[in-house]
């Protein structure tokens, strides 16, 4: 089942503008984890934001978290063309007896040069 | 590059057939994880493995099985295959247990067709 779930679905933006992307959870988390992948590549972890944080940064990339809205969203500044790729939520699903890292379904990001 | 491997990267084959995809974790890392995505379906966390053990099981149907050997590497199986078990099988590994390290590092994924 998913457990993060991003929106929108896609998103077509000019290089130089700015790109956000929203994730929706279910459930108490540990941390939430977003990852990046090119058109039919592997997945490519980007930065982890834990539940006692609000905000992260990580060069052009800005995280942020509400646990009490069960939200988060990832905000990627001064869009280039090598950008366009789709993003992932990630958050780890205590459902049984394991934990394990679930995805939504992401966001599809074009950006036009 | 992750420094996960995985063999084969295309793999085409009917419906019926059993295929057997493989995996090389980074080394040092102990947790192996295979995921499926397809369009409709996006990123399905099917199961994991720790240094050799079953850890924690998805949505993976009875026909897939999987395995952990003594030295990390995994295999997914997948037999009597249909047409929607086309997708790309992703493995991952971790160096140990996704709610506790975190980052996930992904191979570049084997593309299955059946036909």
């Amino acid at each position: 089942s998913q457990q993060g779930e991003e929106d929108p679905q896609a998103l077509s933006i000019q290089e130089g503008e700015n790109a956000t992307m929203n994730c929706s959870y279910k459930t108490s988390i540990n941390n939430l984890q977003w990852y990046r992948q090119n058109s039919g590549r592997g997945l490519v972890h980007l930065i982890l934001i834990r539940s006692n944080e609000r905000e992260k940064h990580s060069g052009r990339l800005r995280v942020t978290l509400d646990t009490s809205k069960k939200s988060s969203s990832l905000l990627i500044t001064a869009s280039r063309a090598a950008d366009t790729a789709s993003y992932f939520c990630a958050t780890v699903n205590y459902g049984g007896s394991q934990g394990n890292l679930i995805f939504g379904k992401g966001t599809k990001l074009s950006v036009k040069p | 590059d992750s420094g996960v491997t995985q063999t084969p990267k295309h793999l085409i084959t009917a419906t019926g057939q059993r295929v057997t995809l493989r995996c090389s974790p980074r080394s040092g890392d102990l947790s192996v994880y295979w995921y499926q995505q397809s369009l409709d379906q996006g990123l399905q966390f099917l199961i994991q493995y720790y240094n050799g053990e079953e850890r924690a099981k998805g949505n993976i149907l009875e026909r897939f099985s999987a395995q952990q050997f003594p030295d990390l590497h995994s295999e997914l199986n997948l037999s009597s295959l249909e047409l929607g078990d086309s997708a790309l099988y992703f493995c991952a590994s971790s160096v140990g247990l996704a709610e506790n390290t975190g980052e996930l590092f992904f191979g570049e994924g084997s593309r299955l067709t059946v036909l």
